[in-house]
């Protein structure tokens, strides 16, 4: 079945340290892959998404992914975190146009 | 540009009382919509896609006469909860899809008291 993992339900990280969250895919075809940040009570906001062309996305905020077709790996990173990014972040595929989620990362920032 | 916004923001009810919650799309247009309900600490559960027009396509296990989705416009789609009871209590976030992309309204606290 498809689905989409994110194996670390809870990560800290140190401010200013270069942080990285997991996402693997399970899916037949190349997938249209995204990534989301929610803050406390308030809806999700695009981070970057992958459709093909270069493996390497940017985004917004600082943020890049990297499309590892043979590792099924789409981890987000970040060279160096500020505390306004702790948050929950979400991996998603889009599968015939609904977004299937994965379970989220709470990131946790300290001083 | 692609703001979609969510009215109310939060809402108390009473048990057995009916709610309704918009989600516009506020500059663009959105043939499609989407409804999801999350849980504390927990992801987004696909609840229904609402299509401009038409009838709205449920997920497995969502009731559908107790959610209620209308899409009247290509800017609006609103979601009313029937006959809420506690366990509806919950956050609920639309999306509006914009080519392959899809943008979050900020979402909807209910509480059904």
């Amino acid at each position: 079945a498809q689905s989409v993992t994110q194996p670390d339900i809870h990560i800290t990280v140190s401010e200013g340290a270069s942080l990285e969250l997991r996402c693997n895919y399970s899916y037949g075809a190349t997938p249209y892959l995204f990534w989301y940040v929610q803050s406390p009570g308030q809806g999700l906001q695009l981070l970057l998404k992958y459709f093909s062309g270069d493996t390497l996305v940017q985004g917004i905020k600082g943020f890049e992914a990297e499309f590892k077709r043979s590792q099924s790996s789409f981890n987000l990173r970040k060279p160096s975190v500020h505390w306004s990014d702790a948050a929950e972040y979400f991996c998603a595929y889009d599968s015939w146009g609904k977004l299937q989620f994965g379970a989220g990362t709470q990131v946790v920032v300290t001083p | 540009g692609a703001v979609v916004s969510q009215h109310p923001s939060w809402v108390i009810c009473k048990s057995g009382t009916s709610v309704k919650i918009e989600c516009r799309s506020l500059d663009f247009q959105a043939t499609t919509m989407f409804w999801y309900r999350q849980f504390p600490k927990q992801s987004l559960m696909l609840m229904a896609t609402s299509n401009e027009g038409s009838k709205a396509t449920y997920e497995q296990g969502v009731e559908k006469d107790k959610f209620l989705i209308n899409h009247a416009s290509l800017t609006l789609s609103t979601l009313t909860v029937t006959s809420a009871h506690p366990e509806d209590s919950s956050f609920y976030i639309c999306s509006a899809r914009e080519s392959y992309e899809q943008y979050f309204g900020p979402g909807t606290r209910l509480t059904v008291t």
